[in-house]
């Protein structure tokens, strides 16, 4: 079952703000956050555990409420380096990694 | 420290061939995902390979099948290629140790099927 995210796209100039959702309809284990930049591999961002346990990057924030099964990632002051796609992807305690479609983020000058 | 390597970087097949792509994990790293990310879409996973064995698969075909081997580099094979297999093949390496899910991709291998 793959995360549903939103929005699907949004342009940022820099230094504005920007907050990307991710849903599930099952019971998450954890919440993974990847940018990928066009061509390029995904990169990790932060990792959310059920339980509150997170890790990851210091300028990007996130949250994950697990009565609701939602993640989100905020973007702060962003630079022109935060463009790229970037996709949620949750586990339900197994292997399996889900990736949501994406949300692609335009940072302009 | 080399990252996740991937071989090769594009291949173009015809269809009903098969074909074999490589990765090595990243240093330290003794688990392998494979993922199939087609234009425009997320990453979906198709089996993951732990201690040369496949732990746990998506929902994919067993023309999709793998290896991994002792050094913990894994291929995967796809057999009788179909139009809508051409995608970006992405191999991620991670390291029980940092946390069970914590994945490290490479670049991926570029297949377009004719």
């Amino acid at each position: 079952q793959q995360p549903v995210q939103s929005p699907q796209a949004v342009i940022l100039r820099e230094g504005e703000d920007a907050v990307i959702n991710c849903s599930s309809s099952k019971a998450l284990y954890s919440v993974h956050w990847y940018r990928q930049k066009h061509g390029e591999a995904p990169i990790f961002l932060m990792i959310l555990l059920k339980g509150g346990e997170q890790k990851g990057h210091d300028k990007i924030s996130a949250s994950f409420n697990e009565k609701k099964q939602q993640s989100s990632l905020y973007l702060t002051a962003s630079q022109l380096s935060y463009s790229g796609t970037y996709f949620c992807g949750t586990t339900k305690n197994d292997y399996k990694l889900s990736f949501g479609a994406g949300t692609t983020v335009t940072v302009r000058a | 420290d080399a990252g996740v390597t991937q071989s090769p970087t594009h291949l173009i097949k015809t269809r009903g061939q098969q074909v074999t792509l490589r990765c090595s994990p990243k240093s330290g790293h003794d688990t392998v995902s494979w993922y199939q990310q087609a234009l425009g879409q997320g990453p979906q996973f198709i089996f993951q390979y732990y201690e040369e064995e496949e732990r746990q698969r998506g929902n994919f075909p067993d023309r999709f099948s793998g290896h991994q081997f002792p050094n913990y580099s894994s291929e995967l094979n796809v057999n009788a290629l179909l139009l809508g297999d051409s995608a970006l093949y992405l191999c991620a390496s991670s390291d029980p140790g940092q946390g069970p899910y914590e994945q490290y991709f490479g670049p991926g291998t570029r297949l377009t099927v004719t």
